[in-house]
């Protein structure tokens, strides 16, 4: 199975600070990525897909970057909705496997 | 509105079975693949099974594998998760998710949670 190597694991931000998430894939997955956010006692909550195409509904402050086997969740401008955690998620093949997790909590 | 409402969690002693059912409306649910994923509590998104979009082909993550069975009903727009010889460990939320283009989980539903504790 495909391993998913996301980090930080959590992180503390300001509002309007710019943030950066990283995934790493254990082997080449094309642009096969998704991040995904979900906040405390809801479903989780689809924003960029295939690396770097931003969901419908999506705000525009968040973008996805990266192929192979690295990828990159930015946050432009850090909102006080945006406090939440974010995984990512390899849909290259099946298992589908997600990264640990990243917390982003208020500095 | 594309929906999925999961139902069917509860608490069951260590190798007991639960069915868990996902109601699908909003869209043409014989159109799209569909997916399990769990959480533990306090832990992350863990990807379960899969299931094309007419039940032919079936994926499933080595923990269950052998032990839960994913299927669905199109006439009935419903997908369903059979959970046999349940452990401590597959305690969690269970959300079932629509895989969109672009193999995507763009909708997913709320999730139900299964105990499994003597």
């Amino acid at each position: 199975a495909i391993q998913m190597t996301q980090s930080p694991s959590s992180l503390s931000a300001s509002v309007g600070d710019r943030v950066t998430i990283t995934c790493r894939a254990s082997q080449d997955i094309r642009n096969d990525l998704g991040w995904y956010q979900q906040k405390p006692g809801k479903a989780p909550k689809l924003l960029i897909y295939d690396a770097s195409n931003l969901q419908s509904g999506v705000p525009s402050r968040f973008s996805g970057t990266g192929s192979g086997t690295d990828f990159t969740l930015i946050i432009s401008s850090l909102q006080p909705e945006d406090f939440a955690t974010y995984y990512c998620l390899q849909e290259y093949n099946y298992p589908r496997t997600f990264g640990q997790g990243t917390k982003v909590e208020i500095k | 509105e594309v929906q999925l409402v999961e139902s069917g969690g509860g608490l069951v002693q260590p190798g007991g079975s639960l069915r868990l059912s996902c109601a699908a409306s909003g869209f043409t649910f014989s159109s799209y693949e569909m997916n399990w994923v769990r959480q533990a509590p306090g832990k992350g998104l863990e990807w379960v099974s899969y299931i094309s979009n007419t039940g032919s082909t079936i994926y499933y993550a080595d923990s269950v594998k052998g032990r839960f069975t994913i299927s669905r009903d199109n006439a009935k727009n419903s997908l369903y998760l059979q959970m046999n010889s349940l452990r401590a460990e597959d305690t969690a939320v269970y959300h079932c998710a629509r895989e969109g283009g672009s193999d995507r989980f763009d909708y997913w539903g709320q999730g139900t949670l299964v105990t499994v504790s003597s």
